[in-house]
């Protein structure tokens, strides 16, 4: 069954990090970007960034340039998304997925909350 | 940066009528536009990609339209399981997504 499975939620104090992993199962993680986005608890949705798992390279949004970064282990098929400098802000679901444009497969979430 | 303005921000409707939902791009992103479905706790399901293309195996009453910068999601006949949230999302240049209609019974 092609998916993606995320790890599970994490509670962080401010100025600590998080790194979210996303495993790829049913396909070759290689072949596909993979994007992540976050959702504050009923707010819209935040693209973070993307990363090519084949090369390595990856594009960030502005707001998270310095604080966020994306990475991965082709010999696991996982990806994974770190977040430092942690803030109260920060606490939102954060989704895996794969592709760059119309998604049609996503993680299950990772929530991650920030509570001092 | 491109800004994605969805309208209404909440929609109060009935099982069987006609629902439309908008969605506005601060500039042209040519037909690179994607409908979601979200629901409580669980990740969005695509809908619609490049403005009016049916992702497989979603309901035909699902539809979309539009080009440039105005775009339109109908749900020709509301059903008990479309109550939910729809965000439009632009992929032109990178992502940027609208704020949501919350669809709720009325």
């Amino acid at each position: 069954q092609v998916q993606l499975v995320q790890s599970g939620a994490e509670v962080k104090k401010p100025g600590a990090s998080v790194k979210v992993s996303c495993k790829a199962s049913g396909y070759t993680l290689t072949s596909f970007d993979i994007t992540w986005v976050r959702q504050a608890t009923g707010q819209g949705l935040e693209w973070m960034g993307w990363m090519n798992p084949n090369s390595g390279n990856t594009d960030y949004a502005q707001k998270f340039q310095g604080r966020v970064t994306m990475t991965r282990n082709t010999s696991i098929n996982t990806a994974y998304m770190e977040l430092s400098s942690l803030r109260s802000d920060d606490t939102a679901m954060y989704y895996c997925a794969r592709g760059r444009q119309g998604v049609r497969l996503w993680g299950q979430g990772t929530l991650v909350t920030v509570s001092s | 940066d491109i800004q994605m303005t969805q309208s209404p921000s909440t929609l109060s409707a009935s099982v069987g009528d006609r629902v439309t939902i908008t969605c506005r791009a601060s500039q042209s992103i040519s037909s690179w536009l994607a409908w979601y479905q979200q629901k409580p706790g669980k990740a969005p399901k695509l809908l619609i990609y490049k403005a009016s293309s049916l992702e497989s195996g979603v309901p035909s009453r699902f539809s979309g339209s539009g080009s440039g910068t105005e775009f339109t999601l109908t749900i020709s006949s509301l059903q008990p399981d479309d109550f939910a949230t729809y965000f439009c999302q632009q992929y032109n240049s990178y992502w940027t997504f609208g704020q949501g209609t919350k669809v709720e019974i009325k």
